[in-house]
């Protein structure tokens, strides 16, 4: 079974620019997750999606991070403009929706993204 | 809100010691409870977990029970190995709620 996939998986910008991550989660998962791991730290999660909707952003800053998922599969992650704390490791997860509850989340490998 | 606490790192270990790595939670209702692995340059990786009180989750040689009196997901291992280096994530989940993940825990075995 393939796993959830990312890329790129190293990025450096400068400050002001913009950025994209690409996520393509395990076949057959409706929950899509985005996490900011910030370095020494646990995973933060962004937004969640399930199929193509959004559940919860409440972590998002909407100002300059937007995040979708059109067709209910893979879904990017984009950053405009980037700041300097922006730097951090971005992971995507995805998961089977469970009955009364969250199911198991698997994790791709990262984007590390370094705002210079 | 629910929230993990993990003891702080670094632990550093011989290898064949015996690890211990302290989890505790606070969380509304009956969470579930994670540990999560992430070996340098990967993602996480779903090491063990457990569903409900006095569940003892087990894989690769480690082990955590859930302690609902204690509140407390404790990770261990008899005897580890050069290859369990890397950081260790305790992480819970309750119904309706996110996940929540501990700050992490970096674990270095030397041979």
């Amino acid at each position: 079974e393939a796993g959830v996939a990312q890329s790129p998986r190293y990025k450096i910008i400068e400050k002001r620019q913009s950025v994209a991550f690409w996520c393509n989660p395990i076949s057959g998962h409706a929950t899509l997750y985005w996490y900011q791991q910030i370095l020494g730290q646990g995973p933060k999660l962004l937004i969640q999606f399930q199929n193509n909707g959004v559940v919860d952003d409440s972590q998002l800053p909407k100002d300059r991070f937007s995040a979708e998922r059109l067709k209910g599969v893979d879904s990017t992650l984009k950053i405009q403009p980037a700041k300097l704390e922006d730097s951090a490791v971005y992971l995507c997860a995805s998961s089977l929706v469970l009955a009364g509850g969250k199911g198991i989340q698997y994790f791709g490998a990262g984007t590390r993204l370094s705002v210079l | 809100g629910n929230s993990v606490t993990q003891m702080e790192g670094p632990v550093t270990l011989s290898e064949e010691a015996f690890l211990t790595i302290n989890c505790t939670y606070t969380a509304t209702g009956y969470p579930s409870l994670f540990w999560y692995v992430q070996y340098p340059g990967e993602g996480l990786q779903l090491l063990l977990k457990a569903t409900k009180a006095d569940d003892k989750g087990s894989n690769k040689g480690f082990e955590a029970t859930y302690r609902k009196e204690t509140t407390s997901f404790h990770l261990e291992k008899g005897s580890v190995q050069v290859s369990d280096s890397a950081v260790y994530f305790c992480a819970l989940t309750s119904y309706g709620q996110n996940f929540v993940f501990g700050p992490g825990t970096r674990l270095s075995v030397l041979p």
